[in-house]
Formats: structure tokens, sequence, C-alpha cells
């Protein structure tokens, strides 16, 4: 079974411009998380998505980012215009959904992005 | 007040030892506690996980719940290099599928 994909690994922009990052989740999988890890913390629930209606965006500075799930299968994640603190790791997560168990998160390997 | 609190480390233990981590939190909701354990430059990866209350034992590992004291552990017995590994606990109520996770804890087993 094919893991979680997220591109590009790493980017490297100046502050005020724009980015945008990709999220391909587990086949099936209906549940789709964005978060945030900054250096030395754990990871910060940006936007949960349910197939493609978004759940929870409390944590989503909406001023500046933005987040879509078309087809309720892939996803983007855009930041425009970006600032400095916004330096982190983006970590795009799956589950399946339904009732009585876990429903396991499985993680990608991350998009680094650093704001100079 | 954070919902749950990690102490971040780092920590240093030698190969052998055993390794005690732990969280505390605050929402009387959680009902899944988890840990992930997380290596450098990767997605974290759910190592084991305990519903409600109660120990649970996988290998050298043992996740402990007690709810009553809002507080939960992982045990790592004959700890490996290989352990050396970020831990994050994380929590989720039944009701939602939104997972809060701790600050993470640092763990180095030196050889």
């Amino acid at each position: 079974e094919a893991g979680v994909a997220q591109s590009p690994r790493y980017k490297i922009i100046e502050k005020r411009q724009s980015v945008a990052f990709w999220c391909n989740p587990i086949s099936g999988h209906a549940t789709l998380y964005w978060y945030q890890q900054i250096l030395g913390q754990g990871p910060k629930l940006l936007i949960q998505f349910q197939n493609n209606g978004v759940v929870d965006d409390s944590q989503l500075p909406k001023d500046r980012f933005s987040a879509e799930r078309l087809k309720g299968v892939d996803s983007t994640l855009k930041i425009q215009p970006a600032k400095l603190e916004d330096s982190a790791v983006y970590l795009c997560a799956s589950t399946t959904i339904g009732t009585g168990n876990l429903n396991e998160q499985f993680f990608g390997p991350g998009t680094r992005l650093t704001v100079l | 007040q954070k919902e749950v609190e990690q102490d971040p480390g780092p920590l240093s233990v030698p190969e052998g030892a055993i390794v005690s981590l732990n969280c505390t939190y605050s929402n009387s909701a959680f009902q899944y506690f988890m840990w992930y354990r997380q290596y450098s430059r990767k997605g974290p990866e759910l190592l084991m996980y305990t519903y409600s209350s109660g120990n649970k034992e996988d290998g050298r590992f043992t996740a402990q719940v007690d709810k009553s004291s809002k507080y939960i552990s992982l045990f790592i017995r004959d700890s490996q290099p290989s352990d050396s590994a970020t831990y994050l606990c994380a929590m989720r109520d039944s009701g939602t599928y939104k997972y809060i996770f701790g600050t993470g804890t640092r763990l180095k087993v030196l050889a």
C-alpha cells in the first residue's frame, strides 16, 4: 500500500513570496489533515478535511493560508504572502473514518519550508 | 494552559537503560492516547495507542494511561541506539477525528 505523498520535500523562498504544497493521501482515506511543525514543537493542526469538506480550520491563519481538497482526494496548501515565522515542516496526514477503533493517522514525509 | 504538556528533553541514556516518557493533559474527553516516533526529517509514525485507561505492552514498549491523574507514560525497556528519535504523545476524543499533539521529547540512546 502506497503511503502519503507530499511535494516538494524542500522549499526556500523570500518573505512576501507565495508557495504551494501538494499532498496525495492513501487511497480510500476520507480524512486529510495539514499540520505545521515548527522546529522543537509538536505538529499543530492547520486544517482537517473529510472528503472535500472542511471539518476544522480554526487554527488556519486565513489571511495568508488557504487549502483545498478538490474531488476529495489530493489537497494543496498555499501561503501568500509568506512570513519569516512560517518557516516549518508542513505535514500531511490521512485516515479512514469509522467507529470503534483508532483510525490510525498516516503521515507523509513533510515539506520543509524556509522563509528568508 | 496547553491541552497536552510534554517535557521536550533532550533525554540521553546509555544503551540498555529503561526510558520513561510522560505527558499530562487537561481535556477529560480524550479517549485515545497515542505515542508516535519521529526520526529526523521524517513524518511521525504510530508506535502504539491505548483506548481509555490501562496498560498496553508491545515488545520492549509499554504504554500506560491514568485518566484519574490525566497522565500517560511510555516505557522503553532495553533501549537501543535505534530508538534515538523524538517521541510525540497525541490524544483524541471519541467524537471527533482531531488529534492534539505534545511538543515531543527528543531521546538519544548512547551506544
